[in-house]
Order: C-alpha cells, then sequence, then structure tokens
C-alpha cells in the first residue's frame, strides 16, 4: 500500500519566493492534516481537512500560510511570501478517523535563504 | 489553548537500561498516542490508550493513561541501539476539536 506522499523531500528557495508543497494522503482516509516541525517549537498542527473541507486552521502561523485540498487525493500548502523563519520539516498526515492513528509522509525539509 | 509537556527533551542510557519518558496535558484529554522519530524519518504510530489508568505492552514497550487522563508515560525495558530516536506523545482534548496536540518529544540517544 503506498502511504502518505509528500513532495518536494527538499526545498530550497529565497526570502520573497513562493513555496508550494504538496501531500497525496492515504487512498480513503478522509482527514489529513498539515504539520511543521522545528527544534525550537516542535510539531504543530497547521491546519485540518475533514472530506477536503479545512476544518481548523489556528495553527497557521500568518496569512502568509494558506492550504487547500481541492479532491480527496490531493493537498497543497502554499507560503507566499516566504521567510527565513519559515524553514522547517514541514509533514503532512491523514487518518481515517481523528481516533484513529495518522499516517504521516516523509516530509518536506524546506530552506528559505 | 490546550498544552502537552514532555520530559525529559533528552535522555542519555547505555545500551541495556531503562528509559521513560513522562506526559502532561493542561487539560484532560480524551486520548493519548504515542508516535516515534528516528533521526531523519517521520512520527510513527506505535499505540493510543483511552481508557482511565490503561495499561498497554508492546514487547518491551509500557505505556500507561494516568486515572484523570492528563498524563501518561512510556518506559522501555532494557534499551536496544534499535530504540534510538524521539518518542513522542500526543493527545486530544476531551469535548475538543479533533486534531493532536504533539508535546516536544524526548530524544533517547544510547551509548553501546
Amino acid at each position: 500500500d503506498a502511504g502518505v506522499i509528500q513532495s518536494p523531500r527538499h526545498e530550497v528557495t529565497e526570502m520573497g519566493q513562493e513555496v508550494t508543497l504538496r501531500c497525496k494522503p492515504i487512498s480513503g482516509h478522509d482527514y489529513l492534516f498539515w504539520y511543521r516541525q522545528t527544534m525550537m517549537r516542535g510539531l504543530e498542527l497547521l491546519i485540518y481537512f475533514n472530506n477536503n473541507v479545512p476544518i481548523d486552521d489556528s495553527g497557521m502561523p500568518e496569512d502568509r500560510f494558506s492550504a487547500k485540498m481541492p479532491n480527496a487525493s490531493f493537498s497543497t500548502l502554499k507560503i507566499q511570501p516566504s521567510e527565513p523563519r519559515d524553514s522547517a520539516v514541514y509533514f503532512c498526515a491523514s487518518s481515517t478517523d481523528p481516533k484513529q492513528p495518522q499516517h504521516f509522509g516523509d516530509g518536506t525539509r524546506l530552506s528559505i535563504l | 489553548g490546550q498544552q502537552v509537556m514532555q520530559i525529559p527533551q533528552y535522555q542519555h542510557v547505555q545500551e541495556g537500561e531503562d528509559f521513560t519518558t513522562y506526559c502532561n496535558s493542561s487539560t484532560t484529554l480524551s486520548n493519548i498516542q504515542w508516535y516515534k522519530q528516528r533521526p531523519g524519518g517521520h512520527p510513527v504510530f506505535l499505540i493510543q490508550l483511552v481508557k482511565s489508568g490503561e495499561v498497554k505492552k508492546q514487547k518491551r514497550l509500557t505505556f500507561q493513561f494516568g486515572e484523570a487522563k492528563k498524563n501518561s508515560s512510556l518506559h522501555i525495558t532494557a534499551t536496544q541501539t534499535t530504540d534510538v530516536g524521539t518518542y513522542f506523545c500526543a493527545g486530544r482534548s476531551l469535548g475538543g476539536a479533533d486534531g493532536l496536540t504533539f508535546g516536544k518529544g524526548t530524544h533517547l540517544i544510547i551509548q553501546p
């Protein structure tokens, strides 16, 4: 079975540029979660979707961050404009139900110069 | 908002020694999950606890959920080098949103 697929695995870009992270959840999983991981703040929930609808985006740090889920098999997290403090590993996870285990992708390691 | 505190942040042990990490929530939890993340990897689900006072075992790992459902612990007996990684607890508030709040994790370093 294919797990959660994220792309790109690594992204290095200059501040001010737009960054788009992509995620394909496990088929049949109705919940999709975006996390950011840094040494200082740990693993933070940014936003999650249920059946493609954003449910809670209270973790999105600023208006520069936006997330979409146009269909059940694809989601994007966009940062525009990017800043050096956005450098982190971004994980996407999916699950069948919020009470069930979350399956994480391999993450995108983002570096903003 | 809900906070989940985890201690210690780092733990160095000799191979064969035991290891324990503790997790405390500022609110009562409906359930708690534990994840392990290997260096350079992604979090991988280990177990979920739901009932007050619940204890579950997976080989050398023992997980406990407190009676008040506000704290939890993970104990590893006789650590092995394969246990290296960061162990996270993640809780969901009773009556709260569906999202998990993760602790900052305990980094387990094992010296052979």
